[in-house]
């Protein structure tokens, strides 16, 4: 079946260190993939998203490029901060239908100055 | 900004009864989506609504579980009869519109209602 496969957290950064947060899929056809961010005590919000091979998502200084040959989709930052603290979900989505959202189990990140 | 909202923030149940998560979507969405997260699991899927019909719904939406749009603002989740495996984070989103062939959904989140069966 469909599925995505997150890193396991927490992931626990200085500031300014470089981050990856790993994501994997196995879907049957071309997904959108996505990946949603929740801060504290908010909702899920859209980070970047790809919607097709090689496609690069970007935003925020986070980048994610769609590989369809390894079946990846990892969240890169060059330079995080104390703010980017939160918990990172990377999910796929198929066009058609209603569109429901396949989530990984997400992957908390803390950042410390 | 608009923003989809849910109440209550945490809700504590006994087993057995009955309860009800409100969720008020972003205004102009046509296009409604409950989900959840047990703790420490993946997010999933629940159930799609639109124009006032479930569209897609999951194995776990089974008959102890319905939802309602009772009227032009609220989306609502009842559990009839609550289960200890019912305890998750439960987050509604809306959409504007569903996706075409090439492109995507953009779903907006709520911040959750923590749902503790005791």
């Amino acid at each position: 079946g469909n599925s995505v496969t997150q890193m396991e957290g927490p992931v626990t950064l200085s500031e300014e260190a470089f981050l990856t947060i790993n994501c994997t899929y196995t879907a049957t056809g071309y997904p959108s993939l996505f990946w949603y961010v929740q801060y504290p005590g908010e909702g899920l919000q859209l980070l970047l998203k790809a919607t097709k091979a090689d496609d690069k998502g970007s935003n925020k200084g986070f980048e994610a490029t769609y590989r369809k040959e390894t079946t990846s989709f990892h969240l890169e930052k060059g330079s995080v901060q104390v703010s980017d603290s939160a918990v990172y979900f990377c999910a796929l989505q198929f066009s058609g239908g209603y569109n429901k959202l396949i989530f990984g189990a997400g992957t908390r990140l803390a950042v410390h100055p | 900004e608009p923003e989809v909202t849910q109440t209550p923030s945490h809700q504590v149940t006994q087993m057995g009864q009955e309860v009800i998560l409100r969720c008020v979507p972003i205004s102009n969405h046509l296009y409604f989506y409950w989900y959840r997260q047990i703790l420490g699991q993946k997010v999933e899927f629940l159930v799609s609504f639109y124009n006032n019909e479930i569209s897609e719904k999951s194995e776990i939406f089974d008959d102890q579980f319905s939802v309602e749009r009772p009227d032009g603002s609220n989306f609502t989740l009842k559990i009839r009869s609550t289960k200890l495996e019912d305890s998750a984070m439960y987050f509604c989103a809306s959409s504007e519109r569903t996706s075409g062939r090439l492109s995507y959904n953009e779903q907006f989140f709520g911040p959750g209602t923590r749902l503790t069966v005791l």
